[in-house]
Parts: C-alpha cells; sequence; structure tokens
C-alpha cells in the first residue's frame, strides 16, 4: 500500500488554465504539507495543515489554494497556471509538527 | 530563523570507499535534523534524525550522522558506498518552536556520483 500518494503524477496543461493535485496517506497522520521543487531540485514548503487547520502559509500566489477534507486528504488547487508554476509538487505527512515526514512522489506540473 | 547550507553539490565516490557528505545549519531554537535522500522521479525517503537524543545518529541503509552543537554540523557519513546508494541528498532542520515551529528547510541537495 501507498503510504502517501498523488495523483496525477503528471499534468501538462496550458498557461491560464485552472488544475487540482490530489493527496491522500494512509499512515493515521494528522499533519500534511505541501512542497515545490524547482528546476534546480529546491524544495520549499508551501503549505501545511495539522487537523485539517493550516499551520503554514509561506508566501504563495492566492493562485495556489489547499483544502483538506479530511486529516487523511489535502488537495491543492491552482488558478490561472502560469510559466513559473511548472516544477514538481510534493505532498508529505507526519503524526504531527516536528516529526519524520513522509513523502509522495511528486506530481510532475508542465505549463505550455 | 533557520537555514542549512549543504557544503557540497555534487560528491563522486567509487564503490567501496567510505561517503562523506557535509551540512551545517543555523537555528534559533534546539534543532531537529534530518537526512532525505532521492532517488530520480521519486519523492525524498527519510535516512535518519536527529531530535537531540544520542548526537551518532543510525539511520538505514548503513548512514549515520553525528550532530555537532560547537561546529553546527551535521555530516551524513557510510563507511561503504554502494552503487545503489547513487541519488541526491537533502539535510533538512526543523525548528522545536517559535513561529516557524514544524516548518522544514532544506538544504540544495548534494548529488552523489558512485562509480563502480
Amino acid at each position: 500500500d501507498t503510504a502517501v500518494s498523488q495523483t496525477p503524477k503528471y499534468l501538462v496543461t496550458q498557461m491560464g488554465n485552472d488544475k487540482s493535485i490530489k493527496c491522500e496517506q494512509n499512515l493515521g497522520h494528522d499533519t500534511m504539507y505541501w512542497y515545490k521543487q524547482d528546476s534546480k531540485k529546491f524544495l520549499k514548503i508551501m503549505f501545511s495543515y495539522n487537523n485539517k487547520e493550516l499551520i503554514i502559509n509561506e508566501t504563495v500566489p492566492n493562485r495556489f489554494s489547499p483544502k483538506s477534507p479530511d486529516k487523511a486528504h489535502l488537495n491543492l488547487h491552482i488558478n490561472s497556471l502560469e510559466l513559473g508554476d511548472s516544477a514538481v509538487y510534493f505532498c508529505a505527512s507526519s503524526q504531527g509538527p516536528n516529526q519524520p515526514q513522509h513523502f509522495g512522489d511528486g506530481t510532475r506540473l508542465s505549463i505550455l | 530563523a533557520q537555514s542549512v547550507t549543504q557544503l557540497d553539490s555534487h560528491v563522486s565516490v567509487s564503490e567501496g570507499t567510505p561517503v562523506l557528505l557535509r551540512c551545517n545549519y543555523s537555528s534559533s531554537y534546539s534543532p531537529s535534523l534530518f537526512w532525505y535522500v532521492q532517488h530520480p522521479n521519486k519523492g525524498l525517503q527519510l535516512l535518519l534524525k536527529y531530535t537531540s537524543a544520542a548526537t551518532l545518529v543510525k539511520g538505514i541503509n548503513g548512514f549515520e550522522a553525528e550532530f555537532k552543537k560547537s561546529e553546527t554540523s551535521f555530516h551524513l557519513t557510510k563507511p561503504s558506498a554502494h552503487m545503489s546508494d547513487a541519488a541526491e541528498y537533502f539535510c533538512v532542520v526543523s525548528n522545536a518552536g517559535g513561529t516557524s515551529y514544524g516548518k522544514l528547510t532544506f538544504g540544495q541537495g548534494t548529488i552523489l556520483t558512485v562509480h563502480p
């Protein structure tokens, strides 16, 4: 069983479109995260939710909106996609803040 | 504030020789420190963690790291490299307190190449 699963694995779309990435974890963790990894492999946190409440919200354009319907899911919706949004987006989860995080395999977003 | 510096962007070793990946950190609070490994087209996998217990931490696949507060370092080592160790390695710091509680800050990554 995959502990942290993201869908889709690849996402190719045009500028201006709206898209969503889904994340689910079956580890029973309370905390979930979204990261962006740029072309130079630098990883930066975007959001973190603990028990469905937002606890970390980095400087991210408000075109990005996370949604946590329950503790096991944290989805990422992106409006009006731009070229600079091309990256790999990783979802992760942990038992709580400051605990080791388990990562999904990433969603590779390419904007044409 | 917290930050991580991985001192080498690339490290190349021969199979069977020791591995040393260097990491320095800064943190305003007692940090938790982690090493993660990323294989191509994969997510990150936890190798080991330091959370203020023993300063020498043993991880998976024969890796270990030593926390040295006086040097603000957390270098990753392995006595004998294996071809399967070829990947990118990230040193990570997490604060135990303050407004950035739970936020992971990643180093720039070190690509490890292992030659036969």
